[in-house]
């Protein structure tokens, strides 16, 4: 069965430092990866998402991450962190059937 | 890009009521649909997937009887909570997936609280 695992549940940053959200999935095929963000009290927005070719994927806000096949990882990364980057992230998986299997999302403070 | 809108945001209601969400892909047609469940500080869980015209699919545990989704159009499926109970109190998010394209979109979400 497909599976996602985001390995921090909570991570804190400083304001302008780097940051990398880890995600490792699981899944027998080729995966289509996303990465979602969530305020609280808000639905997800989609930051960036991953289906073929160069592993390196640029989304919105600055974001980025890298497919790894040999390490079944999708980690997320951002140069600069923001306060206004404090929210829920989700790794996601599609799976079969087309339904996204989500982790159980990393909870990311921006301190001053 | 892509917007769904979900309706209502927020909606309290009394236990044994009956409640109905809605989720409309505003320019696009989602053939199909996604209902999820978002307790407090946890992942999202599917409920059902539906495609438009035809039997909703139910994951495993939920009740099909209890929440009813309805997909009778390219751009609208309707999560009806029947006889709803304190218990039912959750965070409710629809997705729809973009025909044309390996995408997801989703709407705002459905805070429902029933007292």
């Amino acid at each position: 069965a497909q599976s996602v695992t985001q390995p921090d549940i909570h991570i804190t940053v400083s304001e302008g430092a780097s940051l990398e959200l880890r995600c490792n999935y699981s899944y027998g095929a080729t995966p289509y990866l996303f990465w979602y963000v969530q305020s609280p009290g808000q639905g997800l927005q989609l930051l960036l998402k991953y289906f073929s070719g160069d592993t390196l994927v640029q989304g919105i806000k600055g974001f980025e991450a890298e497919f790894k096949r040999s390490q079944s990882s999708f980690n997320l990364r951002k140069p600069s962190v923001h306060w206004s980057d404090a929210a829920e992230y989700f790794c996601a998986v599609g799976a079969q059937g087309n339904k996204l299997v989500f982790g159980a999302g990393t909870i990311l403070r921006v301190k001053s | 890009g892509a917007v769904v809108s979900q309706h209502p945001s927020r909606v309290i209601c009394k236990s044994g009521t009956s409640v109905k969400i809605e989720c409309r892909s505003l320019d696009f047609q989602a053939t199909t649909m996604f209902w999820y469940r978002q307790f407090p500080k946890q992942s999202l869980m599917l409920m059902a997937t539906s495609n438009e015209g035809s039997k909703a699919t139910y994951e495993q545990g939920v009740e099909k009887d209890k929440f009813l989704i309805n997909h009778a159009s390219l751009t609208l499926s309707t999560l009806t909570v029947t006889s709803a109970h304190p218990e039912d109190s959750s965070f409710y998010i629809c997705s729809a997936r973009d025909r044309t394209a390996f995408g997801y979109t989703f709407g705002s979400g459905t805070r429902l609280t029933v007292v």
